[in-house]
C-alpha cells in the first residue's frame, strides 16, 4: 500500500512564525497535493505538484510556499503564521494518471496562537 | 464554475438498511469518479471509484454512475454503526492539470 507520511499529528505555533509541514510518499508517484480543511468549507486546495521542482497554485495560496526538491517530498510552508491558518492539513499523493484517486497521509492539526 | 454538490445531511439510517448518498457535478467531459470515507478527526479514504456507466460493487458498497444526468451515487447495504462517517464525492473534471474537486460530503449516522 502507499504511504504518505505527515511529520507532525498536532502543532502549535505562535503568530508570525515560519512554519514547515512536510509530507513524504514511498511509492514514486509523481503528484502531490496540499489541502487545508475546515468546518464547513471542505477540503481546499493550497498547492499542488506534478513533478519535482513544479509548482502550481490551487485555491487558496495565498500565505503559503511549496518546495518539491525530491520526488517523494513536498512540503509546505506558511512564511508567517498567522491565527487564520489554524486548520487541519492534508497532504495528498497520486500516480500521474487521472484513473487513480489520492492516498491522503494521516494530516496535521496545526493550531496558531 | 467547476463544482461537486453533496446534501451535507446527517442522512440517518437505521442500521441494516441501505443508505444512499447521492452526487451531482457540473463537468460533462468528467471521466473519472471517487467516493472517500471520512471519519471525524481522520484523513479521507478511498474506498470506490468508478469510470463508466452502470453500476460496480464491491462488498456491501455500490457505485453508480449516470453521465448523461452528471450524477453519481453511492449506495451501503446492510448499513452498520461503523459507517457513520462523512462521505466525499470527488470528480476528475477535464482540463486543468486534471486535479480532483471534492464536494463538501454527505454526514451519515447509522444508528442501532
Amino acid at each position: 500500500d502507499v504511504k504518505v507520511t505527515q511529520s507532525s499529528r498536532y502543532l502549535v505555533k505562535r503568530t508570525g512564525e515560519k512554519v514547515f509541514l512536510e509530507c513524504v510518499q514511498d511509492m514514486d508517484h509523481e503528484n502531490m497535493f496540499w489541502y487545508r480543511q475546515d468546518p464547513g468549507l471542505g477540503l481546499r486546495l493550497i498547492y499542488f505538484s506534478y513533478d519535482v521542482k513544479m509548482k502550481e497554485k490551487g485555491d487558496i495560496p495565498e500565505g503559503y510556499s511549496v518546495s518539491r526538491e525530491k520526488k517523494e517530498r513536498f512540503s509546505l510552508i506558511l512564511e508567517s503564521a498567522s491565527t487564520n491558518q489554524t486548520s487541519m492539513y492534508l497532504c495528498a499523493s497520486r500516480m500521474g494518471n487521472v484513473l487513480y484517486g489520492y492516498t491522503f497521509g494521516s494530516g496535521t492539526r496545526l493550531t496558531v496562537v | 464554475q467547476k463544482e461537486v454538490e453533496q446534501n451535507s445531511g446527517p442522512l440517518s439510517v437505521p442500521e441494516g438498511a441501505i443508505a444512499s448518498l447521492n452526487c451531482t457535478y457540473s463537468d460533462r467531459g468528467s471521466q473519472s469518479f471517487f467516493w472517500y470515507r471520512q471519519y471525524s478527526g481522520k484523513s479521507p479514504e478511498l474506498i470506490m471509484s468508478i469510470y463508466s456507466n452502470g453500476d460496480k460493487e464491491d462488498g456491501r458498497f455500490t457505485a453508480q454512475l449516470n453521465k448523461a444526468s452528471q450524477y453519481v451515487s453511492l449506495l451501503i447495504r446492510d448499513s452498520q454503526p461503523s459507517d457513520s462517517a462523512t462521505y466525499l464525492c470527488a470528480v476528475v473534471f477535464s482540463g486543468g492539470y486534471n486535479k480532483l474537486i471534492f464536494g463538501a460530503g454527505t454526514r451519515l449516522a447509522v444508528h442501532p
